[in-house]
C-alpha cells in the first residue's frame, strides 16, 4: 500500500525525548485519522480530522499531539511519553461524505510507526 | 451503540482447506461491514466491504463474506486456504461519520 506513507518506521525515544511522526496520504482524501495498535488490544482509535479540522479526540493524553497543516500531511508530536505508549502507530485516510449519513468509505491505513519508549 | 464480536481469537487451518472466521457486529441502524487483514509489520489491508448493495461481497485474494442481518453476522470466508493467507483479520462496523468499531481480531495460522 503505497497511498499511505508513514515515517519513520521505527522509533526508540526515551522518556524525556520530543520526536514526531508524520504520515502522508496520496489519494486525495478529506479526512486522517491516528491510531494506536498495542499487544491483545483491539484498535484505539486516537484522532480525527475531517477537512482539516480536528472532529475526534478521544481522551488521549495531552502528551500525545497532533498537527494537520494540510490534507495531506498529519504529524503526531510526542513528548514526556510513558513506557505504556510502546505500540504501532497507524495513520489512516479516507474520503468522508460532506453531508450526515451512512458511513461507507473504506479507511486506507500506512504501514505504522513501531514506537518504543525507554 | 454499536459493537463488533470477532468470536476466535485463533483459528488454524491446513493448507488448501477452506477458511471461515466469525464475526456479529450489535447496531441500531443499517451498518456499513469490513474486513481487513494485517500482515506482520504492516498497516490494516481492506479485504472487502458491505454498505447494503449484495449480500454476498467478494473481496481480493479469493475471500468473501455474507452479511445476514437476522444473524447480525458478516463471517469471512475462503473456499482454499494459502500460506500467504496467514495473517491477522480485523471485522469492522460502522454506522456514521468516523464511527468505525474494530473487532479484537482472529489470527489466522496456515499449516503445510
Amino acid at each position: 500500500e503505497t497511498g499511505v506513507t508513514q515515517t519513520p518506521r521505527h522509533l526508540v525515544m526515551g522518556m524525556t525525548n520530543k520526536k514526531s511522526l508524520k504520515c502522508e496520504q496520496h489519494l486525495g482524501h478529506n479526512a486522517m485519522y491516528w491510531y494506536k495498535q498495542s499487544a491483545k488490544k483491539p484498535l484505539e482509535l486516537m484522532f480525527v480530522y475531517n477537512f482539516k479540522e480536528q472532529t475526534e479526540n478521544n481522551s488521549v493524553p495531552s502528551r500525545f499531539s497532533p498537527e494537520c497543516p494540510n490534507s495531506s500531511h498529519l504529524f503526531l508530536h510526542l513528548h514526556t511519553l510513558q513506557p505504556e505508549d510502546s505500540a504501532l502507530y497507524l495513520c489512516a485516510s479516507s474520503q468522508q461524505r460532506a453531508l450526515p449519513g451512512p458511513y461507507n468509505s473504506p479507511l486506507h491505513f500506512g504501514n505504522g510507526t513501531r514506537l518504543t519508549v525507554t | 451503540a454499536q459493537s463488533v464480536t470477532q468470536l476466535d481469537s485463533h483459528v488454524s487451518v491446513s493448507e488448501g482447506t477452506p477458511v471461515l472466521l466469525r464475526c456479529n457486529y450489535s447496531s441500531s441502524y443499517s451498518p456499513s461491514l469490513f474486513w481487513y487483514v494485517q500482515h506482520p509489520n504492516k498497516g490494516l489491508q481492506l479485504l472487502l466491504k458491505y454498505t447494503s448493495a449484495a449480500t454476498l461481497v467478494k473481496g481480493i485474494n479469493g475471500f468473501e463474506a455474507e452479511f445476514k442481518k437476522s444473524e447480525t453476522s458478516f463471517h469471512l470466508t475462503k473456499p482454499s486456504a494459502h500460506m500467504s493467507d496467514a495473517a491477522e483479520y480485523f471485522c469492522v462496523v460502522s454506522v456514521s461519520g468516523n464511527d468505525m468499531r474494530f473487532g479484537a481480531g482472529t489470527r489466522l495460522t496456515v499449516k503445510p
